[in-house]
């Protein structure tokens, strides 16, 4: 059964940092694409960011978060994770990960809340 | 990036009556590879997104018969055929066929 399980979100102040956690088990997360999707409270999904499989290497970005988050992976842990700097209120989300194109498989969500 | 239209933003349906909901792209959603990337999800309350049909027409595993999709280069159609209590959520067309995925604003189909 393939599982992707969030985690590290919280309650964190405008400019502050904050590194979420995706675990993943089920399929063969080294060959696959990862994507982080949000979605503000009452809001649609918007897409994050990606970071291909290690052997291609590179990551892509939205540009409300470019230059402010980064996507990694560890595929020795099959984790990818999302490090966010610079937060702003607008950031406040639930923040799911998913492969990429966002597919068949979601996490549940981990709660991000920006605010002082 | 590319720009995904829906409509309605809201749709009240009857049960048991057919719903429809269109998706419009700002670019073609042809990928050099010949496949066009265009999924709709589903997010009932409370709950993660679901996805309900792949590359236009293609339903995943487990989605009822009564949901389908169609369309190509610009614009799509997501259609229930009869709707059902179950089905009320909020459905999304996202296109993952452009470098930057981008999601549709959402259509909220409830029960009238």
């Amino acid at each position: 059964e393939v599982q992707l399980v969030e985690s590290g979100g919280d309650l964190v102040k405008p400019g502050g940092s904050l590194r979420l956690s995706c675990a993943a088990s089920g399929f063969n997360f080294s060959n696959d694409w990862m994507s982080w999707v949000r979605q503000a409270p009452g809001k649609g999904l918007e897409w994050v960011g990606r970071i291909k499989r290690k052997i291609d290497g590179t990551t892509d970005y939205a540009a409300p978060v470019k230059g402010r988050f980064t996507v990694s992976r560890d595929d020795s842990k099959n984790t990818i994770y999302l490090q966010m700097n610079s937060l702003e209120t607008e950031d406040t989300a639930v923040y799911y990960c998913t492969t990429d194109p966002p597919g068949l498989y979601w996490g549940q969500g981990t709660l991000v809340t920006v605010s002082s | 990036d590319v720009v995904m239209t829906q409509s309605p933003l809201s749709l009240p349906v009857t049960l048991g009556q057919p719903a429809s909901i269109s998706c419009r792209s700002s670019q073609s959603l042809v990928h050099s590879d010949g496949n066009t990337y265009l999924n709709w999800f589903q997010q009932r309350p409370g709950q993660s997104p679901r996805r309900l049909i792949y590359k236009v027409s293609k339903r995943d595993s487990g989605v009822p018969d009564r949901f389908s999709g169609s369309g190509s280069g610009t614009d799509f159609t997501l259609k229930i055929s009869r709707v059902e209590a179950e089905d009320v959520g909020v459905y999304y067309c996202m296109q993952g066929t452009h470098w930057l995925r981008t999601f549709g604003q959402g259509t909220k189909v409830e029960i009238q």
